[in-house]
Order: structure tokens, then C-alpha cells, then sequence
């Protein structure tokens, strides 16, 4: 079973506002990732959680906070966001016998207005 | 740093044929990763092939094989039996160590009925 979840699936949000994105797996996997999408190009890895620590940040701006309450969650908080964050928010999340192997969540539609 | 290259922007095929997506990567090192991403206009990042760098056999899955030539640093898709749910961007993706994919530009394959 290799199944990430994400919600909300569609988000549109204001540059004042505050929302966050979730992601969730409960197959045990301890590596958790947050990539950011812009449309017909690859993923960009923006952050990885390891045993919910948080190891690599991809020198993302601090209106990008991410979070990891537990092993099986993890958050992107969002604020004052710009037109150009419009993306496609993918979550992933690699088993403990692979750790070498991403497996992706549905991803967010993230509109900025 | 890394690259992968994925020389061909867009592909098609005749639904039932075989077609072959091109890849190929830089490191310096010998122990690594390779992997093929699937993301269809759901969007959803389904991965569809692995091979690990000390391997000699080439992985296959299905309608789906690599022919993995290390030397050449090459990896190429090989879609046997072509179905119109192959239709989608395909991603060429390298791992050499620290859970950091990097990914090729990608390649769209249309399968035509």
C-alpha cells in the first residue's frame, strides 16, 4: 500500500490570507516530503521531514512554513502568499525498506489571487 | 550537481505499438537510483519504474521496461503494447543519496486510436 493523501484538493486564497495544506500516509513511512509544481515542468523539492525533523529546506521564503505534528501528518502553512505560488502542491512520502523511493500524494491546486 | 536529461519534449504512438522515451543523467558517483514518473492530466505523480544503479538486470513492470546502460549513463522507457491511459508527461528522475530526486524536464506522450 503506497497511498498519500491530500486536502484540500483545490485552493483559492487571497494574498492576506492564511491557509494550509495537509498531507497524510499511515503506512509507516518516517521520510515526508513537499514539492511545489508549476504546470509542464518537473516537481521542486521545497522540504523533507525525516522521523518528523526537519532535514533539508530548499531555501523556500518564510511565507512557506511546513510542519510535522506526528508520523503519518504533514503541513504546509501558507500566508501572504504572491500570484506567482499559484501551483501544484504535491506531498510524498518513502517507506522505511525504501527510503531511496518517493511515492506521491493527488497534490494541491493552489490558486493565488 | 546532478542533471538528467530528457531529450524529447512531446511523443506519439499508435495505441497497440511499442515506443521508447530517451534519458540521461550526470554523476560521478557508482551507487544511485533511477526512476520513472507517470503524471497523467489528473495530475497525480505515479511512479512506474525503479532500478538501482548495482543492478545489471533491467527492471521491468509489466507493459513497462528500462534498458539501463551505466557506462552510457542512459535510461531509457520502453511502453510496450501502448494503451491510451499512457497518455501523460513522463519524468525521468535520479537519486544519488540524502531522499533528493532530481528530475528531467519531463516528456509528453500522446497515444493516438
Amino acid at each position: 500500500d503506497t497511498e498519500v493523501t491530500q486536502t484540500p484538493k483545490h485552493l483559492v486564497m487571497g494574498m492576506t490570507n492564511k491557509k494550509s495544506l495537509k498531507c497524510e500516509q499511515h503506512m509507516g513511512h518516517r521520510a515526508m516530503y513537499w514539492y511545489k509544481q508549476k504546470a509542464k515542468k518537473p516537481p521542486e523539492l521545497m522540504f523533507v521531514y525525516s522521523y518528523e525533523k526537519l532535514s533539508i529546506n530548499e531555501s523556500v521564503p518564510s511565507r512557506f512554513s511546513p510542519e510535522c505534528p506526528n508520523s503519518s501528518l504533514l503541513n504546509l502553512h501558507l500566508h501572504a502568499l504572491q500570484p506567482e505560488d499559484s501551483a501544484l502542491y504535491l506531498c510524498a512520502s518513502s517507506p522505511p525498506d525504501r527510503e531511496n523511493t518517493q511515492y506521491f500524494g493527488p497534490g494541491t491546486r493552489l490558486t493565488v489571487l | 550537481a546532478q542533471t538528467v536529461t530528457q531529450s524529447q519534449p512531446e511523443m506519439s504512438v499508435q495505441e497497440a505499438e511499442t515506443v521508447t522515451l530517451s534519458c540521461t543523467y550526470d554523476t560521478s558517483e557508482n551507487n544511485y537510483y533511477l526512476f520513472w514518473y507517470k503524471q497523467p492530466p489528473s495530475r497525480q505523480m505515479i511512479l512506474v519504474i525503479r532500478q538501482e544503479a548495482y543492478k545489471q538486470q533491467n527492471a521491468t513492470e509489466n507493459r513497462f521496461s528500462v534498458n539501463f546502460q551505466k557506462a552510457a549513463k542512459s535510461f531509457s522507457l520502453k511502453i510496450s503494447d501502448s494503451q491510451l491511459g499512457d497518455t501523460a508527461m513522463y519524468f525521468c528522475a535520479f537519486m544519488e543519496y540524502g531522499n533528493k530526486l532530481v528530475f528531467g524536464a519531463g516528456t509528453i506522450l500522446r497515444v493516438k486510436s
